[in-house]
């Protein structure tokens, strides 16, 4: 069975600290491991998608990067508008399976 | 470009109810998929329909039906609501590519007492 884990379920940090989130994952064969981002009271938005150990991608102050046990989502001198929950997925390599796996999320405070 | 759209955006049923909740893109996305979200257990598949014209279960379908109306909408009904479907309802798309990201709507939040 497919399982995502993610920690830690809360972050607060001050704007400027930096900081990672994780996103540990079993599944039979990955065929991609994605992150989104929710806003409290909408629905998740792509963030990035991870398809090999050793695959790094950037977006402005976030860089996810991927191992074949875990995912890693670092964040860069974080400001209060990167507050929000962080989701982590994974789609597996079984191709009857279309949907992805999600973790529960990490909430992420960033205080001025 | 609207994306995912949802209607409702909210909903509050008494339980034995009957509702849809209504999902539909334009991106001329193939699959469509219907997931609730509950504090602390993440998203779970509810129904998703690969292509037009099939649907399939998901992790929780107990409940819940769906219907492919075209390749644009994918409606998923409670046929006799249950306090155990409060919950918030995300309906999402992707389209046939090798990036298999999939976009969500803006979500339905439906209380049932």
């Amino acid at each position: 069975e497919d399982q995502v884990t993610q920690s830690p379920e809360a972050l607060r940090l001050q704007e400027g600290e930096s900081s990672s989130l994780n996103c540990s994952y079993t599944v039979s064969g990955l065929r991609g491991l994605f992150w989104y981002r929710q806003d409290p009271g909408k629905g998740p938005e792509f963030l990035f998608t991870l398809y090999s150990a050793g695959e790094e991608k950037e977006k402005e102050r976030l860089k996810a990067t991927l191992t074949k046990k875990e995912s890693f989502l670092h964040i860069t001198a974080p400001k209060p508008e990167d507050s929000a929950t962080y989701l982590c997925a994974v789609r597996p390599l079984d191709t009857g399976r279309r949907a992805l796996t999600f973790g529960s999320g990490t909430r992420l405070q960033v205080q001025p | 470009n609207a994306g995912v759209t949802q209607t409702p955006k909210f909903q509050v049923l008494k339980t034995g109810q009957s509702m849809t909740l209504q999902c539909a893109q334009d991106m001329n996305h193939n699959s469509m998929y219907w997931y609730r979200q509950d504090p602390g257990m993440g998203l779970r598949l509810i129904y998703y329909s690969a292509s037009e014209g099939t649907t399939d279960k998901g992790e929780v379908p107990n409940g819940y039906n769906v219907s492919r109306l075209n390749k644009r909408e994918f409606s998923l009904r409670l046929e006799s609501a249950a306090p155990s479907q409060t919950s918030v309802y995300f309906c999402a798309s992707n389209g046939h590519t090798d990036t298999y990201e999939q976009y969500f709507g803006p979500g339905t939040r439906l209380t049932v007492t």
